[in-house]
C-alpha cells in the first residue's frame, strides 16, 4: 500500500537559515508528489508537485524538492527561511485511484 | 475569486446530534473530496466525488454522508453514529484528479 512518512514532527531554524524538511514515501509506480503548507486554522496551500521530468522541482514563496528515486524521497528545502513560513507543511502523494495520501506534517518553527 | 467555501468555519454539537458541513465551489471543478484532519495524523480521506450524482467512500467513512446533487455542492453531514466527530474538516476540489484546492476548513467541536 503507498503511504508517505515525515520523521520529523517539529522543526526550528532561525530566520535566515536553511531549511529542509524530509519526506519519504511508499509506492510501486512513478509517483506523483506534492508539498502543501498550512498556516493555523487555514486550509492547505500547494507548494509544488512533481509529476515527471527534471527532479528538481521550483515551487512558490522560494520552495524547492529534489525526487530521489533511490531514497523514495522527495524532501522539500529553501535556502533561507522567513519568520512568515512558520506553518505545518505537508508532504503527499497520489495513489493509483487519483486519491493523495498524506504524510501526518511536519510543524516549522521560526526563531527570530 | 474562483474558490471554495466552507460553511460554517466553526460548529458546535451536542452528542447525538446530526450537523451538516457546506462546500461550495465555483472553479467548475468535477471531483470534490473530504477529509478529516486529527493533530499529528496528517489528513485523511471520508468520501469523494468525482462526478455529480456519485460519491465513494474513503478510508474513514464510516458515521458520515455525503450528497452530490450539483456540480458546485458537497455537503458532508456528521452523523450521531461518528464516535469522535471533534476535528477539523476540509473540503477540496479538482479538475484533472491530480492538484487539490482546498477550503478554509470547518472546525467541529462535540460538547
Amino acid at each position: 500500500a503507498q503511504s508517505v512518512t515525515q520523521p520529523d514532527i517539529h522543526i526550528t531554524v532561525s530566520e535566515g537559515a536553511s531549511l529542509e524538511l524530509r519526506c519519504n514515501y511508499s509506492y510501486g509506480a512513478t509517483p506523483y508528489l506534492f508539498w502543501y503548507v498550512q498556516s493555523p486554522g487555514q486550509g492547505l496551500q500547494l507548494l509544488l508537485k512533481y509529476f515527471s521530468g527534471d527532479t528538481l522541482v521550483q515551487g512558490i514563496k522560494g520552495f524547492e524538492a529534489e525526487f530521489k528515486r533511490s531514497q523514495s524521497s522527495f524532501n522539500l528545502r529553501k535556502p533561507s527561511v522567513h519568520w512568515s513560513d512558520a506553518a505545518e507543511y505537508f508532504c503527499a502523494v497520489m495513489d493509483s485511484s487519483y486519491k493523495l495520501i498524506f504524510g501526518s506534517g511536519t510543524r516549522l518553527l521560526v526563531r527570530p | 475569486d474562483g474558490g471554495i467555501t466552507q460553511s460554517p468555519k466553526y460548529l458546535f454539537r451536542k452528542e447525538g446530534q446530526n450537523v451538516t458541513l457546506s462546500c461550495e465551489q465555483n472553479l467548475n471543478h468535477d471531483a470534490m473530496y473530504w477529509y478529516r484532519q486529527d493533530p499529528g495524523q496528517g489528513l485523511r480521506l471520508i468520501y469523494y466525488s468525482q462526478i455529480v450524482n456519485d460519491f465513494q467512500k474513503g478510508d474513514i467513512a464510516e458515521g458520515y454522508s455525503v450528497s452530490r446533487e450539483k456540480k458546485e455542492s458537497f455537503p458532508l453531514t456528521v452523523t450521531s453514529a461518528q464516535k469522535n466527530p471533534t476535528a477539523f474538516y476540509l473540503c477540496a476540489s479538482s479538475t484533472d484528479r491530480n492538484v487539490l484546492t482546498f477550503g478554509a476548513g470547518s472546525r467541529l467541536t462535540v460538547l
